[in-house]
């Protein structure tokens, strides 16, 4: 079935620090990949998506590109602020009537 | 704009003791479901609904009924609440319907937190 694989926390950085976090997938089809933040307190909210193969995401300075050769998904941020410290989800949908997330990556931000 | 409002914002349960975890919105979707989330563990589906009258089992539906008579309301009930559910609940909503996938973002409550004691 299908699934969604995501780096394993905690990451701290300092603040201006580019960030990296790692997202691949198995899925039949051609689902459409998602990034969600959840703030401390909140529910999940959409950060970026994309609906092909080559597309890229993109939101609050942060960018994803759907890599359909190698099955990833990577969320990317050039350079990190205290305000982003959160927990970001990878998630793919499209396959069938439920969205299949990944176990979540937490990031702190130090000043 | 409310969106998604879940209520109660927290609640405390006796091993036995039944509830409903209310979820509504306000956004005319027909895509609802309800999430359970675990440290460690993610988010894992529990129950949802492509639309009023259809609902069909997440990946941990044991424990908990689900209803949709009206577009806007989904509401969760636990019948017999067990340590084992202590958890936080999020409901959560998309503009998508059934039979093509889910490929429209979810919008998601604020969720609930339970504890069972």
């Amino acid at each position: 079935g299908d699934s969604v694989t995501q780096m394993e926390g905690p990451v701290t950085l300092s603040e201006e620090a580019f960030l990296t976090i790692n997202c691949t997938y198995t899925a039949t089809g051609y689902p459409s990949l998602f990034w969600y933040v959840q703030y401390p307190g909140e529910g999940l909210q959409l950060l970026l998506k994309a609906t092909k193969a080559d597309d890229k995401g993109s939101n609050k300075g942060f960018e994803a590109t759907y890599r359909k050769e190698t099955t990833s998904f990577h969320l990317e941020k050039g350079s990190v602020q205290v305000s982003d410290s959160a927990v970001y989800f990878c998630a793919l949908g499209g396959g069938s009537e439920k969205l299949v997330f990944g176990k979540g990556t937490k990031l702190t931000v130090n000043p | 704009n409310a969106g998604v409002t879940q209520t109660p914002k927290f609640q405390v349960l006796k091993t036995g003791q039944s509830m409903t975890l209310q979820c509504a919105q306000d956004m005319n979707h027909e895509y609802m479901s309800w999430y359970r989330q675990d440290p460690g563990m993610g988010l894992r589906l529990i129950h949802y609904s492509v639309g009023a009258g259809i609902t069909d089992q997440g990946e941990v539906p044991n424990g908990y009924n689900v209803s949709r008579s009206t577009t806007e309301d989904f509401p969760l009930r636990l019948l017999s609440a067990a340590p084992s559910q202590t958890s936080v609940y999020f409901c959560a909503s998309s503009y998508d319907t059934g039979g093509r996938g889910l490929s429209s973002p979810l919008h998601f409550g604020n969720g609930t937190r339970l504890t069972v004691t």
